[in-house]
C-alpha cells in the first residue's frame, strides 16, 4: 500500500543550526502539507504546497522555515536557524486531489530536539 | 475561525468495555469532520469522516462516530475495546471550503489505554 515517507525519525540538533526535513509523498498525489505538535499540544498546520508554490501558511511559517520540492519525488521542510521552540514532532501530508473531504496521508513523522 | 475540543487527553479503559472519546468543534460553516488515529511509531490514519448525509458514521476497526450538529460534537465510540486500539485518537475539523486545499484543523488528541 502506498504511503508517505519521512526522515530522519528523529533528529537531535543544537540552537541556530539548519535543519531539513524530507517527506517523500504517495507518487500521484497533488498536494502536500507539513504540520507539527509540540509535546503535549495540538497537531498545527504549517503550510500547503501545490503546483510548485505554498498554497497557504499558517502565522507559525515565518521566515526561517521554507519548504520546496527539488525533484518532483521529495518535499522538504528546511528550518534556517533553529530554535528551543522548534523542538515538535513534524508530519508531512499528502492528498491526491481537490475534493475537499479527500484524506490526507501523513507519514510517521520526524522528532525534531533543539538543544 | 474553526476550532476543535477533545475532553481529556488520557482515557483508560478495561477490555471489552465501550470506548467513548469526546469531540467538540466550533465552525462558522457546516464542517466536514475527521477521525485519525496514530498508533506508536506511526503516522496518523483515517479512521472515519463525515462529510454531508447519514450522520452516524462508520469506520474501521469496530469504530464509529455522530455528527450531532445542535450539540457541536462528533463523538467517535467502539461497542467493545480491544488491547490493540490503545492508540492516540485526533479530531479534526477542516478548515477551509475554498480553494480545495483541505487544511485540516487538529483537536490535541486523546490517549486512548485499553487494560485487561
Amino acid at each position: 500500500e502506498p504511503e508517505v515517507t519521512q526522515t530522519p525519525s528523529h533528529q537531535v540538533t543544537q540552537m541556530g543550526q539548519e535543519v531539513i526535513l524530507r517527506c517523500v509523498p504517495i507518487s500521484n498525489h497533488l498536494y502536500f502539507y507539513w504540520y507539527r505538535q509540540i509535546l503535549g499540544q495540538k497537531v498545527e498546520f504549517l503550510v500547503s504546497f501545490y503546483n510548485n508554490e505554498i498554497s497557504e501558511k499558517s502565522e507559525i511559517f515565518d521566515d526561517q522555515f521554507s519548504v520546496e520540492r527539488p525533484d518532483g519525488s521529495n518535499f522538504t521542510l528546511k528550518i534556517r536557524s533553529t530554535k528551543l521552540e522548534d523542538s515538535a514532532m513534524y508530519f508531512c501530508a499528502s492528498r491526491l486531489d481537490r475534493v475537499v473531504t479527500g484524506e490526507l496521508f501523513f507519514g510517521e513523522g520526524s522528532r525534531l530536539t533543539v538543544l | 475561525a474553526q476550532s476543535v475540543t477533545q475532553l481529556g487527553s488520557h482515557v483508560s479503559v478495561s477490555e471489552g468495555a465501550l470506548v467513548l472519546l469526546r469531540c467538540n468543534y466550533s465552525s462558522s460553516v457546516p464542517p466536514y469532520l475527521f477521525w485519525y488515529v496514530q498508533y506508536p511509531n506511526q503516522g496518523l490514519q483515517l479512521l472515519l469522516k463525515y462529510t454531508t448525509g447519514a450522520t452516524l458514521v462508520k469506520g474501521i476497526n469496530g469504530f464509529e462516530a455522530e455528527f450531532k450538529k445542535s450539540e457541536t460534537s462528533f463523538h467517535l465510540t467502539k461497542p467493545s475495546a480491544h488491547m490493540s486500539d490503545a492508540a492516540e485518537y485526533f479530531c479534526a475539523v477542516s478548515g477551509s471550503r475554498e480553494g480545495g486545499y483541505n487544511k485540516l484543523i487538529f483537536g490535541a488528541g486523546t490517549r486512548l489505554a485499553v487494560h485487561p
